[in-house]
């Protein structure tokens, strides 16, 4: 059964900190990894889907980092601010039609 | 305004009935996911649909079963044979591309057994 995993399992910071987490993956069976977040009492949304070896992307604050040899992705944060406070998904798609989600890590800004 | 509906929001059941959780999407998509999400878990998935009358069990299947009469709806019952059915459930779609098929989310049901 492949595993996605995503550590720390939740992370507490100031605003203004910068802050990052990790998912690991088995760099086999590799399609893509998407990125979600999902904001207490709303549907988790889509923040980056990443397909190539040393893919980078970018939203605002927010980046992300991907190597499929050795089965990670980090996510970035700078300069955190409260409304960033959210659980952040991986999910590595290993077919046309599966994908894995790993449990979450649940960022908490404070004010 | 496109997206995915799911209704309700919160559902009571008593132990021993079956319950059925609605999924509903105008995004023209082809691919409709259930899953399923416990405290300090991942979502896994129930069932999965690429095309209607058509599905596919996920990683937890037993005690639920589906239907995808329309490409819309998708909807999901929670058998008198699932074990342990309070958990909160999300519904999602997505295209299906070869390279990534990045899913839209609905808002979620909180079931709960009584």
């Amino acid at each position: 059964i492949l595993n996605v995993e995503q550590s720390p399992q939740s992370l507490h910071v100031q605003e203004g900190d910068s802050t990052n987490f990790t998912c690991s993956f088995p760099s086999s069976n590799f399609y893509a990894l998407h990125w979600y977040r999902w904001e207490t009492a709303k549907s988790p949304e889509a923040l980056f889907v990443m397909t190539l070896n040393g893919d980078e992307k970018k939203k605002g604050r927010i980046s992300a980092t991907l190597n499929t040899k050795e089965g990670y992705s980090y996510l970035y944060i700078k300069g955190s601010q409260p409304e960033d406070s959210a659980t952040y998904l991986c999910a590595l798609k290993t077919s046309y039609d599966k994908v894995i989600f790993g449990p979450g890590t649940s960022l908490s800004v404070i004010p | 305004d496109g997206g995915i509906t799911q209704s309700p929001k919160y559902l009571f059941r008593k132990e021993g009935q079956n319950v059925t959780l609605s999924c509903e999407q105008n995004l023209n998509h082809d691919a409709m996911y259930w899953y399923r999400q416990d405290p300090g878990q991942g979502l896994r998935l129930i069932y999965y649909s690429q095309i209607v009358n058509d599905f596919q069990k996920g990683d937890i299947a037993e005690g639920y079963s589906v239907s995808r009469e329309k490409k819309e709806s998708f909807p999901l019952t929670v058998t008198s044979a699932q074990k342990n059915p309070t958990a909160f459930y999300l519904c999602a779609s997505s295209i299906l591309t070869q390279s990534y098929n990045e899913q839209f989310f609905g808002p979620g049901t909180r079931l709960t057994v009584l």
